[in-house]
C-alpha cells in the first residue's frame, strides 16, 4: 500500500516561515492535499491538487510537489497556526485514500 | 454546497455492529457527482481513510476492513451510511463522513466519537 510520511512535529517562530514536508513513493505524480485540524476540530482542507487554496485560505498556505517530496509551506506563521496537519492523495492504483500520518506544527 | 450531519451510537460493545449515517443537506445525492468517504481518528492519532461510495454507486473499502464494512449511498434519503461489524476496542475514535467531487475531502461531517467497550 501507498505511504505518506510526515515528520511527527515542525516548531517555528512567529513570523516565520514553516515547512512541511510529506514523503512518498514518486509523489510528485500524484496530486497532494493538505488538511489542518486545530484540537477537538474538524479537519479544514487548506490546500488541494498540490498548490491550489480553496476559497477562504489566507495566501500565507502555499504548497508545492516535485519527485518524492510535496512540501505545505506556511509564511509569516501565527499563533492560531498551531495545528495538526495532514497530507493525503488517492491512490489510484490501490484505490485507497491515504493520509499521512500528521504533523503538529508548534509556533515557539 | 451543502451540510453533512452525521447521527450514530456514541457508545457500542465489542462484537456489535455499528452504523453510522450521513445525511446531506441543501445537495440532492442523485447524479451530484459526488464522493462520499468515511474517515475514522482513534484518540490522539491520525486519519484514515475507510471507505468511499460515488454517485455511481462505485464502492471502494480499505483493504484492512473490507470484510467489515459496508457503504452505501440512498439517494432518496440523501443519506450516506457506513456499517462496520465485529467492533473492538481499537476501533474507538471519531468518525467523519466528508465529500467533494475530487479526490480530496472539502466537506466534513461534524464527527461522531465512538467508544467501544462492554
Amino acid at each position: 500500500s501507498y505511504v505518506l510520511t510526515q515528520p511527527p512535529s515542525v516548531s517555528v517562530a512567529p513570523g516565520k516561515t514553516a515547512s512541511i514536508t510529506c514523503g512518498g513513493n514518486n509523489i510528485g505524480t500524484k496530486s497532494v492535499h493538505w488538511y489542518q485540524q486545530m484540537p477537538g476540530q474538524v479537519p479544514v482542507l487548506i490546500v488541494q491538487d498540490d498548490r491550489d487554496r480553496p476559497s477562504g485560505i489566507p495566501e500565507r498556505f502555499s504548497g508545492s510537489n516535485s519527485g518524492n517530496t510535496a512540501t505545505l509551506t506556511i509564511s509569516r506563521v501565527e499563533a492560531g497556526d498551531e495545528a495538526d496537519y495532514y497530507c493525503q492523495v488517492w491512490d489510484s492504483r490501490t484505490e485507497h485514500g491515504v493520509f499521512g500520518g500528521g504533523t503538529k506544527l508548534t509556533v515557539l | 454546497q451543502g451540510t453533512l450531519k452525521q447521527s450514530g451510537p456514541a457508545l457500542v460493545k465489542p462484537t456489535q455492529t455499528l452504523t453510522l449515517t450521513c445525511t446531506f443537506s441543501g445537495i440532492s445525492l442523485h447524479k451530484s457527482g459526488l464522493r462520499v468517504s468515511w474517515i475514522r481518528q482513534p484518540p490522539g492519532k491520525g486519519l484514515e481513510w475507510l471507505a468511499r461510495v460515488d454517485w455511481d454507486d462505485d464502492e471502494f473499502y480499505r483493504t484492512s476492513l473490507k470484510t467489515r464494512l459496508t457503504i452505501s449511498m440512498d439517494t432518496s434519503k440523501n443519506q450516506v451510511v457506513l456499517i462496520m461489524t465485529n467492533m473492538e476496542p481499537a476501533d474507538t475514535g471519531t468518525y467523519y463522513c466528508a465529500a467533494s467531487r475530487d479526490t480530496f475531502f472539502n466537506q466534513w461531517g461534524q464527527g461522531t466519537l465512538v467508544s467501544v467497550s462492554s
